[in-house]
């Protein structure tokens, strides 16, 4: 199976930085996601990393270490809106099939 | 592009009764659909994959016969809690590959609640 570990909360200050870590053990590693979801919503998606190294895409940037079995999400410029949960996924492949299971999410606070 | 229409949005059902939530892919192809569930302030659990023309992989602990998945076709995934009782009640959620690269979309997910 998978252990995916993140932090529970976290508190930011808007226009600062914020790095997210996750921790994970599997086997078939197949990919890592980050996904954002505000509460009682759906999540969406903010990247992939599949490949060691940095995911850069606008405010926000992924990092993949698999020999550590670790990633962060950086969140450059906070804003207000950016308070939500944030949610580290891994896939593999097991069996011939794909699955992508979740950790528990970090639930994120920006305040002024 | 790439979006999962899932309805319905809210339900309210008596105990005892039957539910069905369909995840319907809009513009792709979805050979494998996944279903999770979320309880309040926890992570989206998984809870089976929907595979088109065979039958679902179930996750530990997940009842097959009371959450009933069909996946019919390449464009729709149906998951029926049956005789739902009010600890069933919960988010589900369902997603997709979206053939976008490696990216998965989610549908708008469904709030059950069985009184």
């Amino acid at each position: 199976g998978q252990n995916i570990d993140q932090p529970t909360e976290m508190t930011a200050t808007e226009g600062a930085i914020v790095q997210i870590n996750c921790t994970y053990q599997t086997s078939g590693f197949n990919g890592l996601f980050w996904y954002q979801q505000h509460a009682g919503e759906a999540p969406t998606f903010l990247s992939y990393n599949v490949l060691d190294g940095l995911e850069e895409k606008g405010r926000f940037s992924s990092f993949l270490s698999r020999s550590k079995g670790y990633s962060y999400l950086l969140l450059k410029e906070l804003q207000m809106k950016d308070s939500a949960s944030y949610l580290c996924a891994v896939r593999d492949w097991k069996g011939g099939y794909q699955k992508v299971t979740f950790g528990t999410g970090t639930k994120l606070q920006v305040i002024p | 592009g790439a979006v999962v229409s899932q309805h319905p949005s809210r339900v309210i059902c008596k105990s005892g009764t039957s539910v069905k939530i369909e995840c319907r892919s809009l513009d792709f192809q979805a050979t494998t659909m996944f279903w999770y569930r979320q309880f309040p302030k926890q992570s989206l659990m998984l809870m089976a994959t929907s595979n088109e023309g065979s039958k679902a992989t179930y996750e530990q602990g997940v009842e097959k016969d009371k959450f009933l998945i069909n996946h019919a076709s390449l464009t729709l995934s149906t998951l029926t809690v049956t005789s739902a009782h009010p600890e069933d009640s919960s988010f589900y959620i369902c997603s997709a590959r979206n053939g976008q690269g490696d990216g998965y979309t989610f549908g708008s997910g469904t709030r059950l609640t069985v009184v």
